[in-house]
């Protein structure tokens, strides 16, 4: 089955730091693969996503990821990170199941940045 | 444009009530899904539809079911409420292909006492 693990819960940074969230993917199928952040009290809203093409992919806010087969990773990353960055990431994959397709989210993580 | 629509957006029930949800998006989607949040549970599928008159159970559907009459609007019932569905209840709708984003809700925080 399709997983996606995202590791530790909480992640703090200085404002004006680098971000870096971590995603693994298991699949026996290449994903989609989506980062999702929910700001607090409110839905979840997409970051990016990579479904093929160029492997490194860029969003909205400065956020970009890098889809790595070898590694089955697809990190987030931010070169400098600010006060409004602070909320969770929801690392996802999109896959078929039958004649239907799901989207399975990690745990999410919450980013904290401290001034 | 509305997007995805969700009521009520807060809610505290009883053990044994039951009540709907009510999710409608304005977007023509043909795919939507109810997931319930839970801290250091990330996101888990509840029931989805990949159309009017389809629906199927996702990860965890125990205790809730769903109907899909028309393509706007996709309501999750909770038949007995029980303090285990104490959540925050999402819907989501996106077009049928995998490769495209989902669009959520506000969310529908409830609480079970």
């Amino acid at each position: 089955a399709q997983s996606v693990t995202q590791l530790g819960s909480h992640v703090s940074v200085s404002e004006g730091a680098l971000v870096l969230l971590r995603c693994n993917y298991s699949s026996s199928v290449p994903p989609y693969l989506f980062w999702y952040v929910q700001y607090p009290n409110q839905g979840l809203q997409l970051l990016l996503k990579y479904t093929t093409g160029a492997t490194l992919v860029k969003g909205i806010n400065g956020f970009e990821a890098e889809f790595k087969k070898s590694e089955t990773s697809f990190h987030l990353t931010k070169p400098s990170a600010h006060m409004s960055d602070a909320a969770e990431y929801f690392c996802a994959v999109s896959y078929r199941t039958g004649a239907n397709s799901k989207l399975t989210f990690g745990k999410g993580i919450t980013l904290s940045v401290r001034p | 444009n509305a997007g995805v629509t969700q009521t009520p957006k807060f809610q505290v029930l009883k053990t044994g009530q039951s009540m709907t949800l009510q999710c409608a998006q304005d977007m023509n989607h043909e795919y939507m899904s109810w997931y319930r949040q839970d801290p250091g549970m990330g996101l888990r599928l509840i029931h989805y539809s990949v159309g009017a008159g389809i629906t199927d159970q996702g990860e965890v559907p125990n205790g809730y079911n769903v109907s899909r009459s028309t393509t706007e609007d996709f309501p999750l019932r909770l038949l007995s409420a029980a303090p285990s569905q104490t959540s925050v209840y999402f819907c989501a709708s996106s077009l049928k292909r995998l490769n495209t984003e989902a669009f959520f809700g506000q969310g529908t925080r409830l609480t079970v006492v």
